[in-house]
């Protein structure tokens, strides 16, 4: 079956380093993608898409690249703020709704 | 605030009782979506609506879910005879059209059945 999953629950890093999230997803025919943030007690926010015509998408401190040949998506994040500290999913737009991972903690220290 | 709204945003009810929560989609967004969380989870797909109709239930919306959208605007959801296992978030999302397009979530409805 369809599946959309992450490769690491948890990741520490310091401030003003930059962050790499990660996800595997394993239908092929998928061909739009966006990862979310989710703050405790909030709604998934949304951070950037991607479209699988495309490889890299840059927004405002992120980056997403998306390899169709091993279906695995990156979040980058550039020079990390207190204020990213949340959880990351990525999901999948397969049949039109969105299917989502476990997602990655993000914490930021000092 | 134009973002998409749902009420209450905590409910704790016993073991038995009937519980319904509303969402206010964006506007002139046409589409619905109704999604499940628990902790440590990803959201789970319960349902969706394009404008009235509603196109696709999940297997794990049981006989005792129902979700409406009558005039293709607000959805309520109603949960009847909740159990433990009802204890969750339940997130609202809207997108502007039919497919393939970014989703949009409220802040959810965290649901406690005691």
């Amino acid at each position: 079956g369809e599946s959309v999953g992450l490769h690491l629950p948890t990741l520490s890093v310091q401030e003003g380093d930059n962050s790499i999230i990660n996800c595997a997803y394993s239908n092929s025919a998928s061909d739009y993608f966006i990862w979310y943030k989710q703050e405790s007690g909030k709604g998934p926010q949304f951070i950037i898409d991607i479209r699988s015509n495309m490889d890299k998408r840059q927004g405002q401190r992120v980056t997403v690249l998306l390899n169709k040949t091993v279906k695995h998506l990156s979040l980058q994040i550039a020079a990390t703020q207190p204020g990213d500290s949340a959880v990351y999913f990525c999901a999948e737009f397969n049949t039109d709704k969105l299917i989502f991972g476990t997602g990655t903690r993000l914490q930021v220290f000092p | 605030d134009t973002g998409v709204s749902q009420d209450p945003r905590h409910k704790i009810t016993k073991r038995g009782q009937n519980v319904t929560f509303r969402c206010d989609p964006i506007s002139e967004h046409n589409r619905l979506y109704w999604y499940r969380q628990t902790l440590g989870q990803g959201p789970e797909f319960l349902t969706y609506f394009q404008n009235e109709a509603q196109l696709e239930k999940s297997r794990l919306l049981s006989d005792r879910f129902s979700a409406e959208r009558p005039k293709g605007s607000f959805s309520t959801l109603e949960i009847q005879r909740t159990e433990q296992g009802d204890s969750a978030m339940y997130l609202c999302a809207s997108s502007y059209r039919a497919t393939n397009e970014k989703l949009f979530f409220g802040s959810g409805t965290q649901l406690s059945v005691l």
